[in-house]
């Protein structure tokens, strides 16, 4: 299957700062991509969907200022984390997928605890 | 209101048997269904997928059921082997930006 690299793997930060995110699609070129937030013992939540060169559609709920996701090219998207909070600690997964596919696929995902 | 379920939070199964994890959905809109296993601490990995027009996708150990007109699908390995422990999600998709997971089943496979 094709290859999604999500970078950092585990980040850890001070409560007030900024976190980013990347997600690079390594052997295909994504149209879409997704970001997903899982909590412990729950299934994975969408929290927003991004079109390369538009703005990403946000889930209900998800707070657009505070996570801004960015699809500049059809490789990478990023997920910036701003300001964040002890509650902001989750893993974060991206996904994606290629233009007229279904399937999609997953980054490793980030772990990210804010202290 | 869930619109793909997974009823069984977890499910345990002996080396060498078949596992059978079951998803059902409500939303007829969806005609692409798919399989993710997922270890802890890393992202799912894509498994199987099986198109509305189909009632049978099988890979290997995987075989993959949807019956349509009870919105339910399957997931059966034989044999199930213990490097098959994982959560396994279903998801479903409308072919377009519609893409729903399953809260999961958690496998075990007992030696």
């Amino acid at each position: 299957g094709a290859v999604v690299s999500q970078h950092p793997s585990r980040v850890i930060c001070k409560s007030g700062t900024s976190v980013k995110i990347e997600c690079r699609s390594l052997d295909f070129q994504a149209t879409t991509m997704f970001w997903y937030r899982q909590f412990p013992k729950k299934s994975l939540m969408l929290m927003a969907t991004s079109n390369e060169g538009s703005k990403a559609t946000y889930e209900q709920g998800v707070e657009k200022d505070k996570f801004l996701i960015n699809h500049a090219s059809l490789t990478l998207s990023t997920l910036t984390v701003t300001s964040a909070h002890p509650e902001d600690s989750s893993f974060y997964i991206c996904s994606a997928r290629v233009f007229g596919t279904v399937v999609a696929f997953f980054g490793q995902g980030t772990r990210l605890t804010v202290v | 209101d869930q619109q793909v379920k997974q009823n069984s939070p977890s499910l345990s199964v002996q080396e060498g048997r078949i596992s059978i994890l079951n998803c059902d959905y409500t939303n007829s809109m969806f005609d692409y269904f798919l399989w993710y296993k997922k270890y802890p601490a890393e992202g799912p990995t894509f498994l199987i997928s099986i198109s509305s027009i189909k009632d049978k996708n099988e890979d290997g150990r995987f075989t993959v059921f949807l019956n349509k007109s009870a919105k339910h699908l399957s997931l059966h390995i034989v044999p199930s082997q213990p490097g098959d422990s994982a959560v396994y999600f279903c998801a479903a998709s409308d072919g377009g930006q519609n893409f729903v997971f399953g809260p999961g089943t958690r496998l075990s496979v007992l030696p």
